[in-house]
């Protein structure tokens, strides 16, 4: 079974702080992806990689960044959180040969206050 | 513009009873892929089906069925025979073209299933 872990489940920080959600795969998967969940609004999508060290812009990036070092792990970065994203995020990867079937991670639930 | 609406915000029934879930996409290309993802209240997204824009036909898997008609740009799903386990939020997706792997999402369906 693929797993897709999401390093904190529930996360509270102040406004102004630097963030770091962190994402790890165990499948070998090329893909991997951050969203956001909001009540009404489904997952946005905010970035997301195709590979090591490349990156692409989501819908929502503005007041993002991520980081692919490993292909395992993708880390998603609030430079200076602020109180609009509190939010929940979640990771997701896919395997190349099978790129649009995603796979996702349990979710952190972020309160910036 | 929305790519994936999911008119019903929530659904609530009682055990047993069948439940639709409506998903409407738009979209230009003629490749397409759409999907079904069930969340739990554990809140990880599990895969449901993918069905691509050439299949047409409907699937059944075990109590649960998908109806996908692209002359109403629909791909809606039917649960049989509900059950409290199968309370969770629903989201129908869509991803486009052949070589895209990004997904739209719809809101998402709560379904409630009361014993």
């Amino acid at each position: 079974d693929v797993k897709v872990t999401q390093s904190s489940r529930y996360l509270v920080k102040r406004t102004g702080e630097k963030v770091f959600l962190e994402c790890v795969q165990d499948m070998d998967h090329e893909n991997m992806f951050w969203y956001r969940q909001d009540p009404g609004l489904g997952l946005r999508l905010i970035y997301f990689s195709y590979d090591v060290k490349m990156k692409e812009k989501g819908d929502i990036p503005e007041g993002y960044s991520v980081s692919r070092e490993k292909k395992e792990r993708f880390s998603l970065i609030l430079e200076s959180a602020s109180t609009n994203q509190t939010s929940m995020y979640l990771c997701a990867s896919s395997l190349l040969a099978t790129k649009n079937i995603q796979y996702f991670g349990a979710g952190t639930r972020l309160s910036v206050l | 513009a929305q790519k994936v609406t999911q008119a019903q915000t929530e659904i609530s029934v009682v055990e047993k009873e069948d439940v639709t879930l409506d998903c409407v996409y738009e979209t230009r290309d003629t490749t397409y892929y759409l999907f079904w993802y069930k969340q739990p209240p554990s809140g990880e997204l599990v895969f449901l089906i993918r069905r691509n824009s050439f299949d047409e036909q409907n699937e059944i898997s075990g109590r649960y069925s998908w109806n996908f008609q692209k002359s109403t740009s629909s791909f809606n799903f039917t649960i049989t025979a509900s059950q409290v386990v199968d309370s969770a939020v629903y989201f129908c997706a869509l991803s486009e073209g052949a070589g895209d792997y990004k997904l739209s999402f719809g809101a998402g369906t709560t379904v409630t299933v009361r014993a």
